[in-house]
């Protein structure tokens, strides 16, 4: 079965501060999507960043990087230099030709930006 | 702002009746998806169209249906409400099947 794992419920952390969130996954397919999606208090989704299993560098979007092992199965989402505008759930999800491309969702990180 | 327009953004309504949700995907986009998120919860897959015709299914109950008409907007309808059924429905458009999701604001139902 295709899951996703995202073994931290809820992160605190100061503004300024970098954080690192885990996100873990299993598939046996080897071509196949990441992403991070952001969810405030508005409960709005906005996709953070995306990943294709293919690509060997890791993606990057402003303050907010990701760490892609393919080997290990592991894409962590590193953000930087903490805004209080970062205080949001963080959901990690992958799709594949397997999942019949329909994101499979991890259960979400609360991240809260502490000023 | 993503571009994918859901009306309305809130809808309260008692148990028993039926709503319809509606979602303008953004331009261009031929494939919609339905989201259903209950309160502290992940979001579950209920349903997708492609250019008009159902592509996937997920945990839709039999009393949802959806349909995406010849503009590309789509449609969620749900009947027989019950108060299970409060969540937040979000609906969501790519370009093409494998490629990031955009999603709407949302419709959160409240049934009572």
């Amino acid at each position: 079965a295709q899951t996703v794992t995202q073994s931290q419920p809820e992160m605190s952390v100061q503004e300024a501060e970098t954080v690192t969130l885990s996100c873990t996954y299993d598939t046996s397919e080897n071509n196949y999507y990441l992403f991070w999606y952001k969810q405030p208090p508005s409960r709005q989704m906005i996709l953070v960043i995306r990943q294709e299993a293919y690509k060997q560098q890791n993606a990057t979007e402003n303050r907010f990087s990701v760490n892609f092992q393919k080997a290990a199965k592991s894409f962590s989402l590193k953000i930087s230099d903490s805004q209080l505008g970062d205080t949001a759930m963080y959901f990690c999800a992958f799709m594949t030709w397997d999942s019949n491309y329909q994101l499979i969702w991890g259960a979400g990180t609360k991240l809260i930006i502490k000023p | 702002d993503s571009g994918v327009t859901q009306t309305p953004k809130h809808l309260i309504t008692a148990t028993g009746q039926r709503v319809t949700l509606r979602c303008s995907p953004r331009s261009g986009d031929l494939s919609v998806y339905w989201y259903q998120q209950s309160l502290d919860q992940g979001l579950q897959f209920l349903i997708q169209y492609y250019n008009g015709e159902e592509r996937a299914k997920g945990n839709i109950l039999e009393r949802f249906s959806a349909q995406q008409f010849p503009d590309l907007h789509s449609e969620l309808n749900l009947s027989s409400l019950e108060l299970g059924d409060s969540a937040l429905y979000f609906c969501a458009s790519s370009p093409r099947t494998g490629m990031y999701l955009f999603f709407g604001q949302g419709t959160r139902l409240t049934v009572v």
